[in-house]
This record gives C-alpha cells, sequence and structure tokens, in this order.
C-alpha cells in the first residue's frame, strides 16, 4: 500500500540521550516535513525538504536535526538541546513543495521523556 | 502574516442530525484552506481543500465545506452525522512565512466533535 510509514509508534528517552524517529513514504513525493503537536494547539513545523538532499528549519526547530539523503526517507532526530521534547510527532509529504498540494501524514510518533 | 480561528473547542450533535464545525481565516492574497481529520493516537486525514473554483468544496466520508470570502469563513459541513465522526476536527490556512509559494499550512488549534447516539 502506498503510504507514510513512521516509526517507532511510542519512544522513551532518558535525559541526555538523542533519539531518532523514522519517516518513510512510497509515494513519490518530492517535499516532506515534520510537525509536533501539543494539546490544545494547532500544530507546529519543525523541518521541511522541498527535494531530496535539501532541508530548510520550520518554526520550531531548535533542538532538532534532520537528513533528507533519499527521496523516500526523512529522519528527524530529537537531540538533548530540545528541553521540552514529549510531544506526538507527525511526519508529512506532499507532491511538491508548491502551495496549494496536499499535505498527507503518517499515522505518528509518540515520544516521552522518562 | 495568515491566521485560523476554530471558534469551538467543543461541538456535541445527536447521530443523524447535521453537522457544522466552525473556521474562519485571515490572510493576504488568495485563501488555499483545508480541512483535516485526527482520530484518537493516530495522523490527520486529509477530508477537503479549497483552492479556486466553486465554493462549495465536497470531500470525503461525506463532509462538505462552504468557501465564503465576504465573511472569511470556511466552515465544514455534514447533512447526517455518525457516531464514527467523532474526532478532532483541524482547519488550515496557506502559511506564506515561507514564500508566497511554499506549501506549509497554518493550522488552528482543533474542534472535537462528538456525535451523541
Amino acid at each position: 500500500d502506498g503510504g507514510i510509514t513512521q516509526s517507532p509508534k511510542y519512544l522513551f528517552r532518558k535525559e541526555g540521550q538523542n533519539v531518532t524517529l523514522s519517516c518513510e513514504q512510497n509515494l513519490n513525493h518530492d517535499a516532506m516535513y515534520w510537525y509536533r503537536q501539543d494539546p490544545g494547539q494547532g500544530l507546529r513545523l519543525i523541518y521541511y525538504s522541498q527535494i531530496v538532499n535539501d532541508f530548510q528549519k520550520g518554526d520550531i526547530a531548535e533542538g532538532y536535526s534532520v537528513s533528507r539523503e533519499k527521496k523516500e526517507s526523512f529522519p528527524l532526530t530529537v537531540t538533548s538541546a530540545q528541553k521540552n521534547p514529549t510531544a506526538f510527532y507527525l511526519c508529512a509529504s506532499s507532491t511538491s513543495w508548491t502551495s496549494g498540494n496536499t499535505i498527507y501524514f503518517g499515522e505518528g510518533s509518540w515520544l516521552t521523556v522518562v | 502574516a495568515q491566521s485560523v480561528a476554530q471558534p469551538e473547542d467543543q461541538v456535541n450533535v445527536a447521530e443523524g442530525n447535521p453537522l457544522t464545525v466552525k473556521c474562519t481565516y485571515s490572510v493576504s492574497g488568495n485563501p488555499y484552506l483545508f480541512w483535516y481529520v485526527q482520530y484518537p493516537n493516530r495522523g490527520l486525514q486529509f477530508l477537503l481543500k479549497y483552492i479556486t473554483g466553486d465554493n462549495l468544496v465536497k470531500g470525503s466520508y461525506g463532509f462538505e465545506a462552504e468557501f465564503n470570502k465576504s465573511q472569511t469563513s470556511f466552515h465544514l459541513k455534514k447533512p447526517s452525522a455518525l457516531v464514527s465522526d467523532s474526532a478532532l476536527y483541524f482547519c488550515a490556512v496557506r502559511d506564506d512565512t515561507y514564500g508566497t509559494g511554499a506549501n506549509n499550512l497554518f493550522f488552528g488549534t482543533g474542534t472535537r466533535l462528538t456525535v451523541i447516539p
């Protein structure tokens, strides 16, 4: 089936640890995104990638890093510099970065600091 | 700068009754408007969008939305609610923070719809 696969669904991080969330899409989409969702708030953009080997900071990039070495993959690393990482993380993709294209989402990953 | 408001945090409706989830927006230039639905512990699912053309947009699962330029609104509607429609609904508008041609969205804070059997 075509879609966006995020893993793991649940992840626990200890203080001072870096963790990486995986995102893979088989939709042949050029653009990919990472959003963070907190209760009672809208989604906030962490990073986006318009095309392979390119990525840009979003609204809340501090404490996060990404790579886009393959078209289908856009992993997100939550570093120890992110002071409040507990949240629901959503990966997304669209055909292109051109405005108006529908953004499709994965099933999300829960990250909890323990 | 753009913004989107969902004035109701919670909407309750009886099964079989029509439902409306409200959304108003503010954006410079042409508004590109979207509705998404989120079930518990899941990602967002796309319902419909308005880019241009007919003001009444039909989407997935029997939902529709009406673009009203004078009232800057894009309310989501369904003629007959189902219990399975109970979920969190997000309205979103084109976000031009990263350029007028950029494909990012500014999301509202969501409206929780509960359909009562």
